[in-house]
């Protein structure tokens, strides 16, 4: 079975600082995909970044990068410059076959 | 292309009603997806298909809730009757083939039964 976890509900940053979100998962495959989600309060899902387990290489999309740790099953989620535009609740999502999404953490950017 | 579209955005009902949701997803898409959000439980899986068919529906609740895929271009997800627990965004995402693509989600439609 495949799991994910968000161990922080909740996390502020300063405008312009740079936070990192936290996500665990566990399975048993090799060929599997990682995602990050982001939801406004408009509700709808964005994506923000993937990655390929396969890679070792950490994917990048402008002011978001991950850590990827294959080893430790853990793929955290960089947002640097943060802006206001950015708070949401941010899900960690694994897919093989069907999707699995952590609880989520909300983000707040302070002014 | 016009992305995943749910429909109705905002569904007030009354207990014992029955309520149906509906989605069409991205042309060419083979995977479609079921979930429900609530603040309690966070995003479920409900059901998801392939191709038009049922592979997991083992997160239904209950016999009150079907859903139905009937051709690469509609699914319906049915409540009968509805209960105030069953309040929640219920959200439709599509993905292409393979196990490894992008889900792409709709708007999402909030459903409360008073």
């Amino acid at each position: 079975a495949q799991t994910v976890t968000q161990s922080q509900p909740e996390m502020s940053v300063q405008e312009a600082e740079t936070v990192t979100l936290s996500c665990t998962y566990d399975t048993s495959e090799n060929n599997y995909y990682l995602f990050w989600y982001k939801q406004p309060p408009s509700r709808q899902m964005i994506l923000v970044i993937r990655q390929e387990a396969y890679k070792q290489q950490n994917a990048t999309e402008n002011r978001f990068s991950v850590n990827f740790q294959k080893a430790a099953k853990s793929f955290s989620l960089k947002i640097s410059d943060s802006q206001l535009g950015d708070t949401a609740m941010y899900f960690c999502a694994l897919s093989w076959n069907q999707f699995y999404f952590g609880t989520g953490t909300s983000l707040t950017v302070i002014p | 292309d016009a992305g995943v579209i749910q429909s109705p955005r905002h569904e007030v009902t009354e207990m014992g009603q029955e309520v149906t949701l509906r989605c069409k997803p991205i042309s060419g898409h083979d995977y479609l997806f079921w979930y429900r959000q609530t603040m309690m439980r966070g995003l479920e899986l409900l059901i998801y298909f392939n191709n038009n068919v049922p592979i997991d529906d083992s997160g239904m609740p209950e016999d009150r809730f079907s859903a139905k895929m009937p051709n690469a271009s509609f699914s319906t997800l049915k409540i009968q009757p509805s209960e105030p627990r069953d309040s929640a965004v219920y959200f439709c995402a599509s993905r292409g083939q393979g196990n490894t693509g992008e889900l792409f989600f709709g708007e999402g439609s909030r459903l409360t039964v008073l």
